[in-house]
C-alpha cells in the first residue's frame, strides 16, 4: 500500500531565505506526482505536477524535482515571501489506485 | 475554464440531523470527482470517489453516503450526523490526460456538529 510521508511537518523560515521542502512515498510505481498549497480554511490549490518521465518542473519561484526510483520529490521555493506562508501537501497517483496525501509541511514566512 | 463550486461554506448542525453537502463542476465532461475529510491537525482522507453517473465507491465504512445524480454534481450525505463527523469536507475532481491525471479542489465545507 501506497504511503506518503512529508518532512518537516513545520518550518519557520524569514523572508528572502531559498527552502526546501520533503516528500517521499513507499512505491515507484506512479502516474504522477503533484503539489499542492493550502491556506487555513480553504481547498488546496494545484501548484505543480510531475508525470512520472519527467524530472523536474517549474512555476515561477516553484521548481519540484521527481526522483521516482528513489521515491523522493523536493519543492524548491525560492526567495520565499510572507504570502507563501501556507501548508504544503505531495500527493502521488499509484497505478490502479485513488491519490494518496501526504500529512503536509506547515510553513511560515516571517517578514 | 474550469470551476468547481461548493455549498454551503460553513454548516453548524446539531448530533442526529441530516446533512446533505453539494459539490458542482463546470468546465469539463465525464470528470473522477472525489470527497475528501480533512479533519483538523490531520491529513486529507478520502470517502468518495465516483468515476460516472450513479457510480460511487466508499473508502472508508461510516454513516455517509455519496451521489451523483449528475455528470458534473456530486453529493454527500447522512441520515444521522455524529459528532466524530465534525470536520472540513473537500470536494475534487480529475481528468485523465494520456499518463497524466491532475487533481483539483473546491473551497471546502466546514461542518461543526455539536
Amino acid at each position: 500500500k501506497q504511503e506518503v510521508t512529508q518532512i518537516p511537518a513545520a518550518l519557520s523560515v524569514p523572508e528572502g531565505e531559498n527552502l526546501v521542502l520533503n516528500c517521499s512515498f513507499t512505491d515507484s510505481a506512479i502516474y504522477n506526482l503533484q503539489w499542492f498549497r493550502q491556506d487555513p480554511g480553504k481547498g488546496l490549490t494545484s501548484l505543480l505536477l510531475i508525470q512520472s518521465s519527467q524530472r523536474e518542473q517549474t512555476s515561477g519561484r516553484l521548481n519540484a524535482s521527481l526522483d521516482k526510483s528513489s521515491g523522493r520529490s523536493t519543492l524548491y521555493i525560492a526567495a520565499s515571501q510572507p504570502g507563501d506562508s501556507a501548508t504544503y501537501l505531495c500527493a502521488v497517483k499509484p497505478y490502479g489506485q485513488n491519490f494518496v496525501f501526504g500529512p503536509g509541511t506547515r510553513l511560515s514566512v516571517l517578514p | 475554464s474550469q470551476t468547481i463550486h461548493q455549498w454551503p461554506a460553513t454548516l453548524v448542525q446539531p448530533v442526529g440531523s441530516p446533512l446533505s453537502l453539494e459539490c458542482t463542476v463546470e468546465g469539463t465532461s465525464n470528470p473522477n470527482l472525489y470527497w475528501y475529510r480533512q479533519a483538523a491537525g490531520r491529513g486529507l482522507q478520502l470517502l468518495f470517489y465516483s468515476v460516472g453517473i450513479g457510480q460511487i465507491s466508499s473508502e472508508v465504512p461510516q454513516n455517509l453516503s455519496a451521489s451523483r445524480p449528475q455528470d458534473r454534481q456530486f453529493i454527500l450525505s447522512s441520515k444521522k450526523l455524529l459528532l466524530s463527523d465534525s470536520g472540513f469536507y473537500l470536494c475534487a475532481w480529475s481528468v485523465t490526460q494520456g499518463a497524466r491525471e491532475t487533481q483539483y479542489f473546491g473551497p471546502g465545507t466546514r461542518l461543526l456538529v455539536l
